[in-house]
């Protein structure tokens, strides 16, 4: 994952507003990537997940997008809550595989 | 109950000392991991294992160790702690045989060496 340094990079959106995470990924063979959202005193907790077969995937509130070409991910929050306060990390299997690697993370700061 | 239990929650100890972090799972997975977060920056793969027994070395294992003697406990440890090993310590842990490592994470240890 891409080391941000001390400090991450920090979405500010307004209660009711879509929200775009954005991840670049390292490694052009991976086929799985994994979107975790971090709460303040908390564990990363799975959000979505999508292979790479696919270029959208639609939860509930989230899609996420992958464009293989570029090495990008996104994440899509529709109608963005305070509770999607939090920290978002992307994550793909290590070459070795079944291990993931981490982005370096996304603050997002939903205004009332 | 969490499924991933960690103990001590928080931490802080001296230079020098040993320190163990404990983790539990009640999930019946096969593989546990230990990661290290440290403010601005991702999460660092310390060590995993598959299985009982099963120990293999992350991207930062230098200066910790660990120990998997049942499926359901995996601890870390800090043979002589230094300040720079201050940090978020997360313990996780996941049942996939493939390539789709979707992980279950505990609440954290925060541990501080002075």
């Amino acid at each position: 994952g891409e080391s941000v340094g001390l400090h991450l990079p920090t979405l500010s959106v307004q209660e009711g507003d879509n929200s775009i995470i954005n991840c670049a990924y390292s490694n052009s063979a991976s086929d799985y990537f994994i979107w975790y959202k971090q709460e303040s005193g908390k564990g990363p907790q799975f959000i979505i997940d999508i292979r790479s077969n696919m270029d959208k995937r639609q939860g509930q509130r989230v899609t996420v997008l992958l464009n293989k070409t570029v090495k990008h991910l996104s994440l899509q929050i529709a109608a963005t809550q305070p509770g999607d306060s939090a920290v978002y990390f992307c994550a793909e299997p290590l070459p070795a595989g079944n291990k993931l690697t981490f982005g370096g993370g996304t603050r997002v700061l939903v205004k009332p | 109950d969490a499924d991933v239990t960690q103990t001590p929650r928080n931490r802080i100890t001296k230079t020098g000392k040993r320190i163990m972090l404990e983790c539990s799972q009640t999930k019946g997975h096969d593989r546990m991991y230990w990661y290290r977060q440290d403010p601005g920056l991702g999460l660092r793969l310390i060590y995993y294992s598959f299985d009982v027994k099963d120990i293999n070395k992350g991207e930062i294992s230098d200066g910790y160790s660990v120990s998997r003697q049942a499926q359901a406990k995996f601890s870390l440890s800090l043979e002589s702690a230094i300040p720079n090993q201050t940090a978020l310590y997360f313990c996780a842990t996941s049942d996939s045989t493939g390539v789709n490592e979707k992980l279950f994470f505990g609440s954290g240890t925060q541990l501080s060496v002075l």
